[in-house]
């Protein structure tokens, strides 16, 4: 069972928008920046998002991060089958003092 | 470009020890804190520990599921983060990566497998 909850997968057509949600905690998400990545089949991950809403060089803007209260979202746009992947949030738990990762979602663009 | 390179996964018997390396290039290595993640077969990412860097007093962090057996330890020299595993167990069967930063984890290395079993 993981600290951060994400819904197992979602699903869209190409083109279109999709989110994946992130919920924790106040010893989590509601105190520290979260992070995200997206791992594609047979790969390592990669970084995504960071410090909620910031991508690094070279992430194209069709990727987005919001966060509010104890949740956050990551947000993808136009939609390509090369998006097809494995999702995670992270983030430092303070009570815990680990970092902690959602379960993952894995997108699939139909 | 940012490489880490891990070496020294393998099949190892339950309860027997294995030391991983993580050889960093290509970045000031001894100014980041350095963690290991970890995935099991089929499963989700899973944090296995970090170690800060010298400025932050070189301290170490761990899971819950490895206190006690793990060690993470840096030799800023060589470049070179390792992770010590000992009393292993079947469920400690997964790749593990070498990652640069705490977080946000900014660059992964590709893995190395380490299985555990009989």
């Amino acid at each position: 069972q993981s600290v951060l909850t994400q819904p197992p997968s979602v699903s869209a057509a190409p083109g279109q928008k999709v989110t994946i949600s992130c919920s924790g905690s106040s010893s989590n998400i509601g105190s520290n920046y979260v992070s995200w990545y997206q791992q594609l089949p047979g790969t390592a991950p990669k970084l995504l998002i960071y410090d909620n809403n910031k991508r690094p060089s070279g992430i194209p803007d069709r990727f987005s991060g919001s966060k509010s209260g104890t949740s956050a979202t990551l947000g993808i746009t136009g939609l390509q089958t090369g998006d097809e992947a494995d999702y995670y949030c992270g983030t430092w738990d303070i009570s815990l003092s680990a970092v902690v990762f959602g379960g993952g979602t894995k997108l699939t663009v139909l | 470009e940012v490489q880490l390179v891990e070496s020294g996964g393998g099949l190892v018997q339950p309860g027997r020890s294995l030391r991983l390396s993580c050889t960093a290039s290509r970045f000031t290595f001894g100014d980041y804190a350095m963690s290991w993640v970890r995935q099991a077969p089929g499963k989700g990412l899973e944090w296995v520990g970090l170690i800060r860097s010298k400025t932050y007093g070189g301290t170490t962090e761990y899971a819950a599921s490895v206190i006690g057996r793990f060690n993470i330890s840096r030799d800023d020299s060589k470049s070179i983060a390792y992770l010590q595993m000992n009393s292993l167990k079947t469920e400690d069967t997964a790749v593990y990566y070498c990652t640069k930063g705490g977080l946000p984890i900014d660059y992964w290395g590709q893995g190395t497998l380490v299985t555990v079993s009989s």
